[in-house]
């Protein structure tokens, strides 16, 4: 069993859709869980970051972590074309982080 | 500051050859790490760097393959007698503290992207 799983998609949605993306983790030890964006050809860039369970909005962004279900999430209100990429869910296996598959999305106008 | 730069962009090599991927990472990071990534898949650890030790090794890192990072600055991946199952983009991070401390960024660069034909 891979430590974090992620659906790989791909996800097609149209402009001002409100798009959900899921991880599960198997080691209830992990605290980070963070969401990376890569766009085609681009290496990963962090976009939110989370500490043990909750929630955490920014902009269009929530990401939400349940411990007891060992399950992340990324929701985007009002997606928009730019936001088409691949998203990786990763946690902290420290020193490194441990990403998902990734899931590629689009979003066409 | 103009990010981490990673070279060659891109190499095409025949079976069997050696092949030598360079990162200069954001000059004040201590931290530097060397990740794989297949097509389809998320970024695979292979190994991390606190300034010029190598701390830690994934299983992945086969003995064709040999990281430095001599003198804490840059850092060179090696691939000896490349096979087609390394054909990826190996990816290079770079971060300033450790990743509890940093929120958990890693700034990567744009990646090396190794065919092995």
């Amino acid at each position: 069993q891979k430590e974090v799983e992620q659906d790989p998609g791909p996800l097609s949605v149209p402009e001002g859709a409100i798009v959900s993306l899921n991880c599960t983790y198997s080691n209830s030890a992990f605290q980070y869980f963070m969401w990376y964006r890569q766009y085609s050809r681009k290496g990963p860039e962090l976009l939110m970051y989370t500490y043990s369970s909750g929630n955490k909005e920014d902009g269009r962004f929530t990401a939400q972590v349940d411990k007891s279900s060992k399950y992340i999430s990324l929701f985007i209100r009002d997606s928009q074309p730019s936001d088409s990429a691949t998203y990786l869910c990763a946690t902290q296996g420290s020193p490194k982080l441990i990403f998902g598959t990734g899931t590629r999305l689009q979003v066409f106008p | 500051d103009t990010g981490v730069s990673q070279n060659p962009r891109h190499k095409i090599t025949k079976r069997g050859q050696n092949v030598t991927f360079r990162c200069d990472p954001i000059s004040e990071h201590n931290r530097l790490y060397w990740y794989r990534q297949t097509l389809g898949q998320g970024p695979e650890f292979l190994t991390y760097f606190q300034n010029e030790a190598q701390l830690e090794k994934s299983r992945l890192l086969s003995d064709r393959f040999s990281a430095e990072r001599p003198k804490g600055s840059f850092s060179t991946l090696e691939i000896q007698r490349t096979e087609q199952g390394d054909s990826a983009m190996y990816l290079c991070a770079s971060s300033e503290r450790s990743l509890s401390e940093n929120t958990g960024e890693l700034f990567f660069g744009e990646g090396s992207r190794l065919t092995v034909l």
